[in-house]
């Protein structure tokens, strides 16, 4: 079948250059999507949220997009910069209980 | 305002002892929820505790328990601890009125180590 953005669990890019980090979910009742950015030593903070009733929402130089049909879920970063190396996740969450279920994580090294 | 503040940092246990973390949420957040960080395992969900009770809870043996305080602060005790059971532990609260649509914040978490 056709493969739409496949999950790496690593991936590097070029400071300055634009940076898409795919996820595959696999609830199709989740209703309520995150993506978390967390750097060495810390916990995962908050980057973006979406909602099922939407296929995309941006925020300062990060783009998420959400392709219900697939179960997929991207964040595009604009202009990556250094400071944008860490390890992604994207979690998802069922309006039936509150329990964000993560994806494994992409880690995001940036080239000077 | 404050954020989500865990202790302690770190920790170094033996086979078979427990231990107790702690969680300060942010104010006015009534939800916490714990989540077990490993290499190899990713973010797993542990329980979520709101106004005192536990509301929710992952795949996670007896061993692992947790109790929350009427000022929202919350403890997490694992038991007859493991090898397998070194983990950075992340605590994370919201406000916990809604089912769904509430973010997540993290603590900075505690890093525990069986030896």
């Amino acid at each position: 079948g056709e493969s739409v953005g496949l999950h790496l669990p690593t991936l590097s890019v070029q400071e300055g250059d634009n940076s898409i980090i795919n996820c595959a979910y696999s609830n199709s009742a989740s209703d309520y999507f995150i993506w978390y950015k967390q750097e060495s030593g810390k916990g995962p903070q908050f980057i973006i949220d979406i909602r099922s009733n939407m296929d995309k929402r941006q925020g300062q130089r990060v783009t998420v997009l959400l392709n219900k049909t697939v179960k997929h879920l991207s964040l595009q970063i604009a202009a990556t910069q250094p400071g944008d190396s860490a390890v992604y996740f994207c979690a998802e969450n069922s309006l039936s209980d509150y329990k964000l279920s993560f994806g494994a994580g992409t880690t995001v090294t940036v080239r000077a | 305002k404050a954020g989500v503040t865990q202790t302690p940092r770190y920790l170094i246990k033996t086979r078979g002892q427990q231990v107790t973390l702690s969680c300060s949420p942010i104010s006015g957040h009534r939800s916490v929820s714990w989540y077990q960080q490993t290499p190899g395992q990713g973010l797993q969900f542990l329980f979520e505790y709101f106004s005192e009770t536990q509301r929710n809870k992952g795949n996670f043996p007896g061993r692992f328990s947790g109790r929350q305080f009427s000022n929202s602060r919350s403890e997490m005790n694992v038991s007859t601890l493991e090898l397998g059971d070194s983990a950075l532990y992340l605590c994370a609260s919201r406000p916990g009125v809604a089912s769904t649509n509430e973010k997540l914040f993290f603590g900075s978490g505690t890093q525990l180590s069986v030896l």
